[in-house]
């Protein structure tokens, strides 16, 4: 297994547009987690899937993000109608039952113009 | 509500120096804390697992310690070398919950 894969890993997109980012987690690993980055900051959790149920969201995640883990196994994260506040780098982990250990992606970086 | 604060904010080191990572949290109700490193533009690399039943957990060069009660973490780093040259994030999970939280991070600057 080669871990976590992201893609794409930069996008830019005109303001307005919707984008879809794809994580495909650790084959074993049944927890998967979104984040956000932003210059000079720590990762900020967006949402958590065990398995195909989105078991938790944050407040940051507006009602244009949208997630799915449809199969238990990989992810997408969607934004519609960007916005210039929505560039940032988005992370996917995941990890397994056994001690929670979260491995990360490389990140999709998303610039809006 | 949890709150994970990194100090510093930035080190600069000459080679070969041990130093301390810090990390502090304000609700001792974790379940682990994970400590990662991040080179610019990259994700993140799982360095330290500490279980809270855990006092501290060693790999190579890197030791982390896990006081719950005064919730506070260090990393430290043995010998240091410029390929340590990184920001450093500690996060926290929380008992019964799998909300994580991060610190800002320490960027660390190793000089040759």
């Amino acid at each position: 297994d080669t871990g976590v894969s992201q893609d794409p890993r930069h996008k830019i997109t005109k303001r307005g547009q919707n984008v879809t980012f794809r994580c495909d987690p650790i084959s074993e690993h049944n927890r998967l987690y979104w984040y956000r980055q932003t210059l000079g900051q720590g990762p900020e959790f967006l949402t958590y899937f065990q398995n195909e149920a989105q078991l938790e969201k944050s407040r940051l995640l507006s009602d244009r993000f949208s997630a799915e883990r449809p199969k238990g196994s990989f992810s997408t994260l969607e934004i519609q109608r960007t916005e210039q506040g929505d560039s940032a780098m988005y992370l996917c982990a995941s990890s397994s039952n056994l001690n929670y250990e979260q491995y990360f992606g490389p990140g999709t970086r998303l610039t809006v113009t | 509500k949890q709150e994970v604060t990194q100090i510093p904010a930035a080190l600069s080191v000459p080679e070969g120096e041990n130093l301390v990572l810090n990390c502090s949290f304000t609700d001792s109700a974790i379940y682990n804390l994970q400590w990662f490193r991040q080179d610019p533009g990259k994700g993140l690399t799982s360095l330290l697992l500490i279980q809270s039943s855990q006092r501290e957990q060693t790999s190579g060069r890197l030791n982390a310690s896990l006081d719950k009660s005064s919730g506070r973490s260090t990393l430290y780093i043995a010998a240091s070398q410029p390929g340590d040259s990184a920001t450093y994030l500690c996060a926290v999970r929380p008992q019964g919950g799998d909300k994580v939280i991060f610190g800002p991070g320490t960027s660390l600057s190793v000089i040759p």
